[in-house]
């Protein structure tokens, strides 16, 4: 497996408050990705990055902000957290963002918000 | 905007018995890939196909790429209890960086 660590693993928080959630990468890859799953929605990107300080959005950005301020890590926050984005979240990196490229997924982030 | 679908949603099978899982694209696809996700994994990468009719094999499974582009199956020959999982088919979406993926097909399979 690529060298992609997500943390926490596991979440558990109340609706209104800031969540973090870390992805950190060995692998020196310069394109990162979030993505949620839900039951029935499959995988669906919420923001990405290609390079330090380069960010946009995924088709589900509302909610969510991201930052990059180093190569290996990639943050994604929750401003005030909603019961709608309870979901298991996924960390992906890909060395060049080539259309042909494989993308590499870390071990995921279980979030609950009551 | 583009959209991978995939069906069924769900297959569930005795050991030994085959199993198909489809995938089509509104657009033409310049290469599609395949990504299995065990339970309680994360979705790790099987296979790209790249060319216009193109078929690879992996053991037990098949991979093809329609004439158009515009499709692609994966099918299991006698499947076993590790094959259980979701199998997940993405494609590029407009420019480079990201993927569609379609919503998957949950294989279960009763030993």
């Amino acid at each position: 497996d690529a060298g992609i660590t997500q943390s926490p693993r596991h979440k558990v928080t109340e609706t209104g408050t800031p969540v973090t959630l870390r992805c950190h990468q060995t692998e020196n890859h310069r394109y990162m990705y979030w993505y949620r799953q839900d039951p029935g929605h499959g995988l669906r990107l919420i923001h990405y990055s290609y390079g330090v300080k380069d960010t946009d959005k995924g088709e589900v950005s509302d909610g969510y902000s991201v930052s990059r301020s180093k190569t290996e890590d990639f943050l994604l926050t929750l401003e005030s957290a909603t019961s709608s984005q309870t979901s298991v979240y996924f960390c992906a990196i890909s060395p060049t963002g080539d259309r042909t490229d494989t993308q590499y997924f870390g071990p995921g982030t279980r979030l609950t918000v009551l | 905007g583009q959209q991978v679908m995939q069906i069924p949603q769900y297959q569930h099978v005795q050991e030994g018995e085959d199993f198909t899982t489809y995938c089509n694209s509104s657009t033409t696809l310049s290469n599609i890939q395949w990504y299995k996700q065990r339970p309680g994994g994360h979705p790790v990468f099987l296979i790209q196909l790249v060319k216009s009719g193109e078929v690879k094999k992996q053991k037990r499974l098949t991979f093809q790429f329609g004439e158009a582009k515009k499709n692609s199956s994966l099918h299991i020959t006698a499947t076993q209890t590790t094959d259980v999982g979701t199998y997940f088919c993405a494609g590029p979406r407009g420019s480079n960086y990201k993927l569609t993926f379609g919503k998957g097909t949950l294989l279960t399979v009763n030993p």
